[in-house]
């Protein structure tokens, strides 16, 4: 079946510093990906929409110079939270769908970022 | 924003017995799924159903959609204690292009 691999599955950052999480699939060609937070105990919340070879489309309220995302390939998307901050602790997933919205989309493991 | 709601919030059941999850949402819908996450893990797509389907089995799985109510049940029949984790259900737009979830049922089932 379709995989989706997310890395790092944690990181541990200082305040400040960039971190950039990969989420690749491997199995299929993904022309969308999709990025999510992930509060604890809370539910998904979309992020950002990335398409392979175009800008990304960001929902409202999230920040679009704070979380840079790229999709240079059909199988590679990135997600780079700059200069983070405390606040920016949180799960972030990725997922993929290799057959469009009329199936079930396939996600990443999921990457627990912490920020000291 | 959220799309949907889901309840209860949180079900505590016996290993045996059935668990019926509820999800509500707000828009005109392509597709409604369910999802389950593990605690601190990504999330693996269970069953679909699409918007002109009232009933879908998959399994130990039973999905309603009642588009009418813009609602959706999720039954799990003789759950298992590794049945244990979180519950999305997740709706596809229209046009295909976003999937949102609702808030999430955290199922409990005791062995």
């Amino acid at each position: 079946g379709a995989v989706v691999s997310q890395h790092p599955s944690r990181v541990i950052c200082k305040s400040g510093t960039s971190v950039k999480i990969e989420c690749r699939s491997l199995d299929f060609q993904a022309t969308t990906m999709f990025w999510y937070r992930q509060f604890p105990k809370k539910s998904l919340m979309l992020m950002a929409t990335s398409n392979e070879g175009s800008k990304a489309t960001y929902e409202q309220g999230v920040e679009k110079d704070k979380f840079l995302i790229n999709h240079a390939s059909l199988t590679l998307s990135t997600l780079t939270v700059t200069s983070a901050h405390p606040e920016d602790s949180s799960f972030y997933i990725c997922s993929a769908g290799n057959q469009g919205a009329n199936y079930g989309y396939t996600f990443g493991s999921g990457t627990r970022l912490t920020v000291v | 924003s959220q799309q949907g709601e889901e309840d209860p919030q949180a079900l505590s059941i016996q290993e045996g017995e059935n668990a019926t999850m509820n999800c509500s949402y707000k828009t005109s819908i392509n597709n409604l799924q369910w999802y389950r996450q593990n605690s601190g893990r990504g999330l693996v797509h269970l069953i679909l159903i699409r918007s002109n389907e009232r009933e879908k089995h998959s399994g130990r799985l039973r999905v309603t959609l009642d588009t009418s109510k813009k609602s959706s049940s999720l039954l799990i029949t003789a759950s298992r204690a590794a049945d244990t984790a979180s519950y999305f259900c997740a709706t596809v737009n229209p046009s295909g292009s976003r999937l949102t979830f609702g808030e999430g049922t955290q199922l409990t089932v005791n062995p």
